[in-house]
């Protein structure tokens, strides 16, 4: 079965440092990984998605993430931290069991960026 | 918000009551879903309409039934619901539910409280 996990249940990083949400997956057949960000009192919204081609995916509000296949993980990152990107983020992965597309999501990781 | 609206953003109600929670996207997609998101759990997911079929069902109790009129509409109709059943419940909407590439777009949520 296809699974993510997200090792951190909290990440706190200061304004303009660099930040990264860690993700390792696990999937039979090709992986195809999504970020999504929920603020509060939100729904989650898309950020990026890993299908194919280049390793480094850049997405939404500067983010990007890179695939590594041998470390089977796919962190995101933002080079300079803003307090406004404090929310929980969520790893994704596809799963076609049954025939159909549906999202297999992690627990989440909240994000605190400290002034 | 991404053009997925719920209603209403907040339901309080006993065991005995019956309600419904209203979704309503105005992307033009396929597929819609349903999912749970509990504190410090993962999202699970519900159900799943593909072009108004139901594909899938979760093991979801019986107390949670779901209905899609047309592509832009779902509901998921509470009776006899518990404590336990508290919680955010998300809708989601995507192109098709059997492509691979597609993201879905969410709802800012029901929030839940069963008394």
């Amino acid at each position: 079965a296809q699974s993510v996990a997200q090792p951190e249940d909290q990440v706190n990083v200061a304004e303009g440092n660099p930040l990264t949400v860690k993700c390792t997956y696990s999937v039979s057949g090709n992986p195809y990984l999504f970020w999504y960000v929920q603020y509060p009192n939100r729904g989650l919204q898309f950020l990026l998605k890993y299908i194919t081609g280049d390793n480094l995916v850049k997405g939404s509000y500067g983010f990007e993430a890179e695939f590594n296949k041998s470390q089977t993980s796919f962190h995101l990152k933002k080079p300079s931290a803003l307090v406004s990107d404090s929310a929980l983020y969520f790893c994704a992965v596809r799963d076609i069991s049954g025939g159909y597309n549906k999202l297999i999501f992690g627990a989440g990781t909240r994000l605190a960026v400290h002034p | 918000e991404t053009g997925v609206t719920q209603t209403p953003r907040h339901l309080v109600m006993g065991m005995t009551n019956k309600k419904s929670l209203k979704c309503e996207q105005h992307l033009g997609h396929n597929a819609m879903y349903w999912y749970k998101q509990s504190a410090k759990k993962p999202l699970e997911l519900m159900f799943v309409y593909n072009f108004k079929e139901q594909t899938e069902n979760n093991s979801v109790p019986s107390r949670f039934s779901p209905e899609c009129p047309n592509s832009s509409h779902l509901f998921l109709h509470l009776h006899t619901l518990q404590p336990e059943d508290s919680a955010l419940y998300l809708c989601a909407s995507s192109p098709q539910s059997g492509s691979a590439y597609n993201e879905q777009f969410f709802g800012p949520g029901t929030r839940l409280t069963v008394l």
